[in-house]
C-alpha cells in the first residue's frame, strides 16, 4: 500500500479536461511541496509539475498542478493521445524520519 | 544535459546481494545543492523509493530495506552505487537511479535497468 493515495484510473476524450488526485497527510503533503511525474510505457518517470505547482521548462501548459491541506491535483486540459500514461505524485515523508513517498500511479487512458 | 545511467547484472539469485552502479555524466556529482537516490518499480507496480544519498556521501533509506541496503559514492568516478543484500523475488524490479533536490522533486532519471532475481 501506498503512502500516498491515487485512483488506480481516469479516462477522458480527446480535448477534454481530466484531474488526478493524490492524498496524503500532514507528515507528507501537508508539510512538503509535491511533484508530479508522468510515465510512458517502458521509460523512466518524468517530472511534470513541481513544488506543487511549477512546470519545468518544456512542460506545456496544459499540465497544472495544485495543493490544498494534505491533498494535491494533477489537472490536464486539452487532452491528447499522447497524454496517455501512468501518473504519479510524489513528495517527502517526516513522521519518523525522511522518506521519500509516492501514490500508487494512476493510469490515464484517452478515449 | 546531464544524463544517468544504470549498470549491472540483470539476474541476481535469491540471498546474493544485488549491485548497481549509476554512472552521472554532464555534471559533478559532488554538487552541494543535490541529492542522488534510488528508485525501484516491480513489474506492473508502482514506484518504490529505496534511499537517497548527499554528495558527502552520508545517505538514508527506506524503512523497507534499511536492514539491507547501502548507497556510496565513488567521486572520482562520478557514479553512486546501490547494494542490496539478501535479496529475493520480491526484490525483482526495474531499478532507476535519480537527482533529487535535498527533500524535494526527482528532476533527472535513468532511464532504468531490469533485476530479476531468481535461481
Amino acid at each position: 500500500q501506498s503512502v500516498l493515495t491515487q485512483p488506480p484510473s481516469v479516462s477522458a476524450a480527446p480535448g477534454q479536461k481530466v484531474t488526478i488526485s493524490c492524498s496524503g497527510s500532514s507528515s507528507n503533503i501537508g508539510n512538503n511541496y509535491v511533484s508530479w511525474y508522468q510515465q510512458l510505457p517502458g521509460t523512466a518517470p518524468k517530472l511534470l509539475i513541481y513544488d506543487n505547482n511549477k512546470r519545468p521548462s518544456g512542460i506545456p501548459d496544459r499540465f497544472s498542478g495544485s495543493k490544498s491541506d494534505t491533498s494535491a491535483t494533477l489537472a490536464i486540459t486539452g487532452l491528447q493521445t499522447g497524454d496517455e500514461a501512468d501518473y504519479y505524485c510524489g513528495t517527502w515523508d517526516l513522521s519518523l524520519s525522511v522518506e521519500g513517498v509516492f501514490g500508487g500511479g494512476t493510469k490515464l487512458t484517452v478515449l | 544535459q546531464l544524463q544517468l545511467q544504470e549498470s549491472g547484472p540483470g539476474l541476481v539469485k535469491p540471498s546474493e546481494t544485488l549491485s548497481l552502479t549509476c554512472t552521472v555524466s554532464g555534471a559533478s556529482i559532488s554538487g552541494s545543492r543535490y541529492c542522488w537516490g534510488w528508485i525501484r518499480q516491480p513489474p506492473g507496480k508502482g514506484l518504490e523509493w529505496i534511499g537517497s544519498m548527499y554528495y558527502s556521501g552520508s545517505a538514508y533509506y527506506s524503512p523497507a530495506v534499511k536492514s539491507r541496503v547501502t548507497i556510496s559514492v565513488d567521486t572520482s568516478k562520478n557514479q553512486f552505487s546501490l547494494n542490496l543484500s539478501s535479496v529475493t523475488a520480491a526484490d525483482t524490479a526495474v531499478y532507476f537511479c535519480a537527482r533529487h533536490i535535498s527533500g524535494s522533486y526527482w528532476a533527472y532519471w535513468g532511464q532504468g535497468t531490469l533485476v530479476t532475481v531468481s535461481s
